[in-house]
């Protein structure tokens, strides 16, 4: 299995530009998750989905910050316009929810997460 | 005061040691997690715990629901477990609340 895959790894812009973070999750998982790390507030919950349906977004900063999860594959972050403060590690993270012999159910297997900076 | 408490902030141990570190939380949750954070940025997910111990290897992980608060142990500490260790509970069905992370250094 590939692991979560995140893209890209790396992304320097400048304020004020748009930034669209990529995440496929882990196939077979139903529970995607955003989460965003730095120096100062360590690991924060975003939002995550269930079912490509969006359950908890009160982690999101404010409503420059949006996500989608248009199929069960794929889902972006995106920041529109970007702030010098937006600058973290971003991670996503999949999991089953359910019963299953071949998932750990709710265990969270995470990205290698994009490093953001915003210039 | 942070929901999810960890301790030490650091620790420096030799190698061989018995390892210890602590996290206290003051929130009802579903379930208990610890995290590695390698020195590359990766996370794995160590333990999901709600009761008693559970035990991988050289780790294990105990929780005390009643009083709130868990450990994780390294027995045999090796170089390679050198990383930061993050405690986080779940809060309703998945919504996780982590803690600041211990910084754990084993030296040779």
């Amino acid at each position: 299995d590939a692991g979560v895959i995140q893209s890209p790894r790396h992304e320097v812009t400048e304020m004020g530009q748009e930034v669209t973070l990529r995440c496929k999750p882990i196939s077979g998982h139903n529970s995607l998750f955003w989460y965003r790390q730095t120096m100062m507030r360590g690991l924060e919950l975003l939002i995550y989905f269930n079912n490509n349906v969006p359950i908890d977004d009160s982690g999101m900063p404010e409503d420059r910050f949006s996500a989608k999860m248009p199929n069960a594959s794929f889902s972006t972050l995106k920041i529109q316009p970007s702030e010098p403060r937006d600058s973290a590690v971003y991670f996503c993270a999949s999991s089953f929810r359910g019963v299953a012999e071949t998932h750990n159910t709710d265990t969270q297997y995470f990205g290698p997460g994009t490093r953001l900076t915003v210039l | 005061k942070n929901e999810v408490e960890q301790s030490p902030q650091n620790l420096t141990a030799q190698e061989g040691e018995f390892i210890t570190i602590n996290c206290s939380y003051s929130v009802g949750i579903s379930a208990l997690h610890w995290l590695q954070q390698h020195p590359g940025g990766g996370i794995v997910s160590l333990f999901m715990l709600s009761s008693g111990k559970k035990k991988h290897g050289r780790l294990i992980a105990t929780i005390n629901i009643q009083e709130k608060h868990s450990s994780l142990h390294i027995t045999a500490s090796h170089p390679r477990d050198s990383a930061v260790y993050i405690c986080a509970v779940g809060q309703g069905a998945q919504k996780l609340v982590f803690g600041q992370g211990t910084r754990l250094t084993i030296n040779p």
